[in-house]
């Protein structure tokens, strides 16, 4: 059965950093790109970052480029997603997700990043 | 990138069946065939429900369909059952950014 388990999300203040991981099992991880999607609260889904099998190509949502970066662990089957420079807005539930055809085939719980003083 | 256009809600009765349309460009939509569908319940993960325009992953019921036309597609849901009232999402991928574009969400109530 496909898992993937984020954590690291919490309260952070405004200009802060966080780094969020996600643990894959029941795949072979090192096969499969892997995504971060995220919902504000009572918003929709926006695709926050996607990361190829191999961690060699990694592309980005213009609200987050040049603040996040997606990297991969594929000896450990674990997603990162280190955000710096937090603003109010990047406030949602991060979801981490095997991806594949281009869509977000299998998905975590998610884990709630909350950007306030 | 703008998001794709869903309606904001839709409801049908127990048996009935209801269709969600999802609207884009030649430059997501239109222009691939790499529509996807996604159920999400009040407080949960989001579950994929149609790939590729059309294609449903094991475990899905065959009540849901999808569809594409030029720049525009669809979700049917036949034979509405009430676990079926949920928000729908649709995507595209996108050749202008790589990742994809989802819709607003459409609310379904089973009525």
């Amino acid at each position: 059965e496909v898992q993937v388990l984020e954590s690291g999300g919490g309260l952070v203040q405004p200009g802060g950093s966080l780094r969020l991981s996600c643990a894959a099992s029941g795949f072979t991880f090192s096969s499969y790109t892997m995504s971060w999607v995220r919902q504000a609260p009572g918003k929709g889904l926006e695709w926050v970052s996607i990361i190829s099998s191999s961690g060699g190509t990694t592309y980005y949502a213009d609200s987050v480029k040049g603040r996040f970066t997606i990297s991969r662990d594929n000896a450990n089957n674990t997603l990162h997603l280190q955000m710096n420079s937090l603003r109010a807005e990047d406030t949602a539930v991060y979801y981490c997700a095997k991806r594949s055809s281009r869509a977000a085939t299998d998905w975590g719980q998610g884990t709630l990043v909350t950007v306030s003083s | 990138q703008s998001a794709l256009t869903q309606p904001p809600s839709a409801s049908g009765s127990p048996g009935q069946s209801v269709t969600i349309s999802c609207t884009g460009t030649s430059s997501d939509v239109g222009g691939y065939n790499y529509v996807s569908w996604y159920q999400q319940h009040p407080g949960k993960a989001p579950k994929l429900m149609i790939y590729e325009v059309n294609k449903r992953p094991s475990g899905v019921p065959d009540r849901f369909s999808g569809s594409k036309s030029g720049n525009a597609a669809s979700l049917t849901v036949s034979g509405l059952q009430a676990e079926d009232e949920a928000d729908y999402y649709c995507n595209s991928y996108s050749g202008s950014n790589n990742l994809g574009v989802f819709g607003a969400g459409t609310k379904v109530t089973v009525l």
